[in-house]
């Protein structure tokens, strides 16, 4: 298993701009999210979905759309960048709840700048 | 306040046990885990606590519990320059699935 994967690892991108980061994971987890994580904080929750056609916003919504047609791909997509989006970003997923124990694996991230 | 807070840095010779330490403000979380981001890298669990629990030890790692203070501590012991990183603490609220973290504690290893 390649476990969590995202794209681009790195990205600069001009204010105005759109772009989508791509997360996919490859171990049938149905629960992904994304995170951002920025200087002195931990990481805040954007968006998350419990399975194929169902997404929810977090804690730092605004600025982010999501989507999940397939259990595997969770893209995050940003509609018109502002310097406020710099940040480092990070894809998570779950398997199956196992009673009320549940991991989340982290893909290695993808860290965005705006201008 | 912040729901999840730690200690911003922790130096520590090689050799030597490191404590690190966080606060909870939710009675209801149900486990405490605690993650390692190496530089570049994304997050990496170490290790995670139910709330019923006081203490749980793997290998190195000690996690202690007390849900009365609402504290929460991870302790390696015989620390090594590889365990250098950002050590980030998190809670998993009653009927949620998301994660509230820390703003993580970077650790320091002295050789």
């Amino acid at each position: 298993n390649a476990g969590v994967t995202q794209t681009p690892k790195f990205q600069v991108l001009k204010t105005g701009q759109s772009m989508t980061l791509q997360c996919a994971q490859d171990m049938n987890h149905e629960y992904m999210s994304w995170y951002r994580q920025d200087p002195g904080m931990g990481l805040r929750l954007i968006h998350y979905s419990v399975g194929a056609g169902i997404t929810d916003q977090g804690e730092v919504p605004n600025g982010y759309n999501v989507s999940r047609s397939t259990t595997e791909d969770f893209p995050l997509r940003l509609l018109s960048a502002a310097p406020s989006q710099t940040s480092v970003y990070f894809c998570a997923s779950s398997p199956p709840q196992q009673g009320l124990r549940d991991t989340q694996y982290f893909g290695p991230g993808t860290r965005l700048t705006v201008l | 306040g912040e729901d999840v807070e730690q200690s911003l840095f922790l130096s520590v010779r090689e050799g030597d046990s490191s404590v690190i330490n966080c606060t909870y403000t939710d009675s209801s979380s149900t486990y405490l885990y605690w993650y390692k981001q190496e530089p570049g890298a994304g997050l990496q669990l170490l290790t995670y606590i139910f709330s019923n629990m006081d203490m749980k030890q793997d290998q190195r790692l000690t996690v202690l519990l007390n849900k009365k203070d609402k504290h929460l501590s991870l302790r390696i012991a015989d620390t090594q320059t590889g365990d250098s990183a950002i050590y980030f603490c998190a809670e998993r609220k009653t009927g949620r699935r998301a994660l509230t973290f820390g703003s993580g504690t970077r650790l320091q290893v002295q050789p």
